[in-house]
């Protein structure tokens, strides 16, 4: 899987937009790039997933650059609940069912009131 | 609740006790996992069941064994812990393998 980078924190003021960064240069044609995050204490929950098209849902709006070596997650009006590490993955498609998803150390995002 | 049910919440065991830890899914997925997160540490991946067959061992120390029984249940049998084994013991299901995965709100085990 393609190696991401990113910042180990980041602040927020509640209600701003959080936008948080993932570096993944040396992706290749067939991974995904996935958004997890992880509430203190619980287990981490699956945000958006993305391939070369931005993607938005309930929770959050993924934007990958054009030549897709980085994206920025965007929770659009944060709260205190978004407090949590949120992770950054790449992984391809090929390792659906072969190969489980792994996680690095995440952006510990901090939400301030 | 998430759809992954794990227990028990928490576990204080001695290092010569035997538990169990047990995660329960009824979300219809075939594949399952155990990770162990220790404090400050990123997950670690320890175990995968696709169609309740063991597909990866992460390299983990015998002292922690799985079982898979069905595709709705997946054990974590512990004997002989070291108290560096404290952790959060997290449980996973996902469909093929596929980028949903579902995690349980964990085991807090503290080994004494």
């Amino acid at each position: 899987d393609a190696k991401t980078t990113q910042p180990p924190s980041m602040d927020c003021a509640e209600g701003r937009a959080a936008n948080l960064p993932c570096n993944h240069s040396t992706i290749s044609g067939n991974e995904y790039v996935y958004w997890y995050r992880q509430i203190h204490s619980q287990g981490p929950q699956y945000i958006i997933h993305g391939l070369k098209n931005n993607e938005t849902n309930e929770m959050a709006s993924l934007i990958i650059t054009e030549d897709r070596k980085s994206s920025t997650l965007i929770l659009p009006h944060a709260t205190l609940r978004d407090t949590a590490v949120y992770y950054c993955i790449v992984r391809s498609v090929m390792d659906t069912g072969r190969r489980a998803l792994t996680f690095g150390s995440g952006t510990r995002l901090q939400v301030q009131p | 609740e998430t759809g992954v049910t794990q227990t028990p919440r928490h576990l204080v065991m001695g290092m010569t006790n035997k538990k169990s830890l047990k995660c329960e899914q009824h979300l219809g997925h075939n594949a399952m996992y155990w990770y162990k997160q220790s404090a400050k540490k990123p997950l670690e991946l320890m175990f995968v069941y696709n169609f309740k067959e063991q597909t990866e061992n992460n390299s983990v120390p015998s002292r922690f064994s799985p079982e898979c029984p069905n595709s709705s249940h997946l054990f974590l049998h512990l004997h002989t812990l070291q108290p560096e084994d404290s952790a959060l013991y997290l449980c996973a299901s996902s469909q093929d393998g596929n980028y949903g995965y579902t995690f349980g709100s964990g085991t807090r085990l503290t080994v004494v």
